[in-house]
């Protein structure tokens, strides 16, 4: 058990559709990143807070967005769903230290299948 | 640009060894490795760092060759355990903390 949580765990929708994906990283850890995973593309970075504001940007879609709550949960919203949003969609964290290289813990992750 | 992970998958007898190898293109910083068993998260293993030592974790090790922007896992004496995908996730510049996560390599311990 890495301390990082994420619900729901299972999500099943239809095209169209809009979700939100949650994830509170370990105590005491201030970075959170949204990976996405895919069978054909692998474990793909999405976005990355640090202590509520945003600080890295990957491939994300403009129909995704995400944001980090004072509490230091955070939340990814998927919009206008589409059959290959369908993945597994990780949380990790990190304690997000300035300019050094941390180690980043994953969530047990949301798997997403859309219909 | 996406590290390159090899081999793409292997298969093994419990006790033989394995060596992942992860390439870039690119100058790193930094190498993570994972293991991710299927529909799990990924686990964190080891982290190298430039101009930093080989890690060991008991019968799981790695290395960096900076000059070739390579980084290898060593798994020996291979348990049934080890199944599963392994990552090499990359950072390019120090603290830049985006990581860049090769393929994977699926790695089937069989009895």
């Amino acid at each position: 058990d890495s301390g990082v949580t994420q619900t729901p765990k299972h999500l099943i929708t239809a095209t169209g559709q809009r979700v939100t994906l949650r994830c509170s990283p370990r105590s005491g850890d201030l970075s959170v990143y949204w990976y996405q995973q895919s069978l054909d593309q692998g474990l793909q970075f999405l976005i990355q807070y640090y202590n509520g504001e945003e600080r890295a940007k990957g491939n994300i879609l403009e129909r995704f967005s995400a944001q980090q709550f004072p509490d230091l949960h955070s939340e990814l919203n998927l919009s206008s769903l589409e059959l290959g949003d369908s993945a597994l969609y990780f949380c990790a964290s990190s304690p997000g230290l300035a300019e050094s290289t941390d180690t980043q813990y994953f969530g047990p992750g949301t798997r997403l299948t859309v219909l | 640009q996406q590290p390159v992970q090899s081999p793409q998958a292997v298969i093994l007898r419990e006790g033989e060894d394995a060596v992942i190898n992860c390439s870039s293109s690119k100058a790193l910083y930094s190498v993570h490795w994972y293991r991710q068993k299927h529909g799990e998260a990924p686990v964190f293993l080891m982290i190298l760092l430039k101009g930093g030592e080989q890690k060991g974790h008991e019968k799981i090790s790695a290395s960096f060759n900076e000059k070739k922007q390579q980084s290898s896992l060593y798994l020996t004496a291979s348990q049934l355990s080890y199944s599963g995908t392994y990552f090499c996730g990359t950072e390019r510049i120090q603290g830049a903390q985006k990581l860049v996560f090769g393929q994977g390599t699926r790695l089937t311990i069989n009895p």
